[in-house]
C-alpha cells in the first residue's frame, strides 16, 4: 500500500532560518501529494499539494516540489516565523480514490525561536 | 461559514463506559471520516463513509462503531472494548470526485479524549 516517511522532529530553527522538512514516499502509480499543517490545539489544514512529476506546490511562503526520480515531496520555506511552529504532515491517497481518505505521515513538529 | 464541528473539545470518561463524538459538517460534502491521533503515530483512520447509510473500516476499526443516518453527520462511538481510547479524534470531510487532488480533506478542530 501507499506510505509516507517523514523527518523526526521536534525540528527547532531560530526565526528567519531556512527550513526543509523532508518527506519521501512509496506508492503505485503517481499519486497527488499533499502537505498539511496543524496548529496546537487544532484540526489539521491543507497547506499546499501538487499532482504530477515537476508541480510545484505553494502556499505562505511554503513551497515543495514533486520529484518523481526521487520519490519525494520536500517543504521548504525561506524565512520562517515564530507564527510557523506547528506540526506538518506529508500525505497522500490511499488506495481507491479520493474518497477513501490519506495516508499520513507521523508529522514533524517544528519550533521556531524569537 | 462553512466547516466541521466537532464537540465537544475535551471529554472525560470513566474505564467501561461508551462515549459519543459528534460531528458536524455544512460544506454538503458527500464522504466523512474519522482519524484517530497518537504522539509520534500520526493519523490513523477509524471509519469513513461515502453517502449516508453506507460506511466501511479503517484500519483500526476494533472498539469503534459509526452510523451515518444524515449526510451532515457523522457520529463515532468509542465502546468499552476499545482498549486504549485515550486520544485526540478528528473528523474529515471531503466531496468524492475521483480525485483527492480536486477533493482534499477538510478537518474539524477534533475532541480530546480522556479515559480514567
Amino acid at each position: 500500500g501507499n506510505s509516507v516517511t517523514q523527518m523526526e522532529g521536534p525540528v527547532t530553527l531560530s526565526e528567519e532560518a531556512f527550513l526543509t522538512i523532508n518527506c519521501t514516499y512509496t506508492a503505485t502509480g503517481y499519486p497527488s501529494l499533499f502537505w498539511y499543517v496543524q496548529y496546537p490545539g487544532e484540526g489539521l489544514q491543507l497547506l499546499l499539494k501538487a499532482t504530477k512529476a515537476d508541480d510545484k506546490g505553494s502556499n505562505k511562503g511554503f513551497e515543495a516540489t514533486y520529484r518523481k526520480e526521487t520519490t519525494s515531496f520536500h517543504l521548504e520555506k525561506g524565512s520562517v516565523q515564530v507564527s510557523d511552529s506547528a506540526v506538518y504532515f506529508c500525505a497522500l491517497p490511499t488506495p481507491g480514490g479520493g474518497a477513501d481518505g490519506l495516508t499520513f505521515g507521523k508529522g514533524t513538529h517544528l519550533i521556531i525561536q524569537p | 461559514d462553512g466547516g466541521i464541528t466537532q464537540s465537544p473539545k475535551y471529554l472525560f470518561r470513566k474505564e467501561g463506559q461508551n462515549v459519543t463524538l459528534s460531528c458536524e459538517q455544512n460544506l454538503n460534502h458527500d464522504a466523512m471520516y474519522w482519524y484517530r491521533q497518537d504522539p509520534g503515530q500520526g493519523l490513523r483512520l477509524i471509519y469513513y463513509s461515502q453517502i449516508v447509510n453506507d460506511f466501511q473500516k479503517g484500519d483500526i476499526a476494533e472498539g469503534y462503531s459509526v452510523s451515518r443516518e444524515k449526510k451532515e453527520s457523522f457520529p463515532l462511538t468509542v465502546t468499552s472494548a476499545q482498549k486504549n481510547p485515550t486520544a485526540f479524534y478528528l473528523c474529515a470531510s471531503s466531496l468524492t470526485t475521483g480525485s483527492a487532488y480536486n477533493s482534499p480533506l477538510h478537518f474539524g478542530n477534533g475532541t480530546r479524549l480522556t479515559v480514567t
